[in-house]
């Protein structure tokens, strides 16, 4: 079965400063990543996936992610944190090996960033 | 942008009653989902659905659930015989392509009370 960890309920950091947020999955297979962003009272909101090739991927709003298979983890990570990143964010997964076809995605529990002056 | 837009966006109904859920996933998109968020959990998958018919459901996706398009652009969820523990938010997603590494994107939710 798939699975993901977000090891951090919250992430407290300084406006300019770099951010990491941490993920880790279990799959059978090679899996596809993604990052959402949750705002209050709002719908997840795509970020960035991987799927195959550069380790490294870049997405909106200046966030990207790396890919490391021997650690299996996903990071979502971006250089210069903005007071208006402050949200809640989750990583997903989707084992493409699992029989069924039916694109389920896998959340992990979610992290508070929390951006501050 | 196109976006996914999910009515209403609050419901509260009675225990027992039956509630539908409404959908408009993204125009040209060819798979739907249905998620809910128990307050203060993680997101959790119910239904995908593919070529006017399920392709894969969760535990939770008993019975008392369904799901239809009924036309063209709308994709609903039904929920029978509603239950206390039924509360939550449930997102709707749609995603495009023939292949299954396309992203899903995320309607903003109905917050659904069970009273």
């Amino acid at each position: 079965a798939q699975s993901v960890a977000q090891p951090e309920d919250q992430v407290n950091v300084a406006e300019g400063n770099p951010l990491t947020v941490k993920c880790t999955y279990s799959v059978s297979g090679n899996p596809y990543l993604f990052w959402y962003v949750q705002y209050p009272n709002r719908g997840l909101q795509f970020l960035l996936k991987y799927i195959t090739g550069d380790n490294l991927v870049k997405g909106s709003y200046g966030f990207e992610a790396e890919f490391n298979k021997s650690q299996t983890s996903f990071h979502l990570k971006k250089p210069s944190a903005l007071v208006s990143d402050s949200a809640l964010y989750f990583c997903a997964v989707r084992d493409p090996w699992v029989t069924g076809g039916g694109n389920k995605l896998t959340f992990g529990t979610g992290t508070q960033l929390k951006v501050e002056l | 942008e196109p976006e996914v837009t999910q009515t209403p966006s609050h419901q509260v109904t009675q225990m027992g009653q039956e509630v539908i859920l409404r959908c408009v996933p993204i125009s040209n998109h060819l798979y739907f989902y249905w998620y809910r968020q128990i307050l203060g959990q993680k997101v959790e998958f119910l239904v995908s659905f593919y070529n006017n018919e399920i392709s894969e459901k969760s535990e939770i996706f008993d019975d008392q659930f369904s799901v239809e398009r009924p036309d063209g652009s709308n994709f609903t969820l039904k929920i029978r015989s509603t239950k206390l523990e039924d509360s939550a938010m449930y997102f709707c997603a749609s995603s495009g392509g023939d292949t299954s590494n396309q992203p899903q994107h995320f309607g903003d939710g109905t917050r659904l009370s069970i009273l």
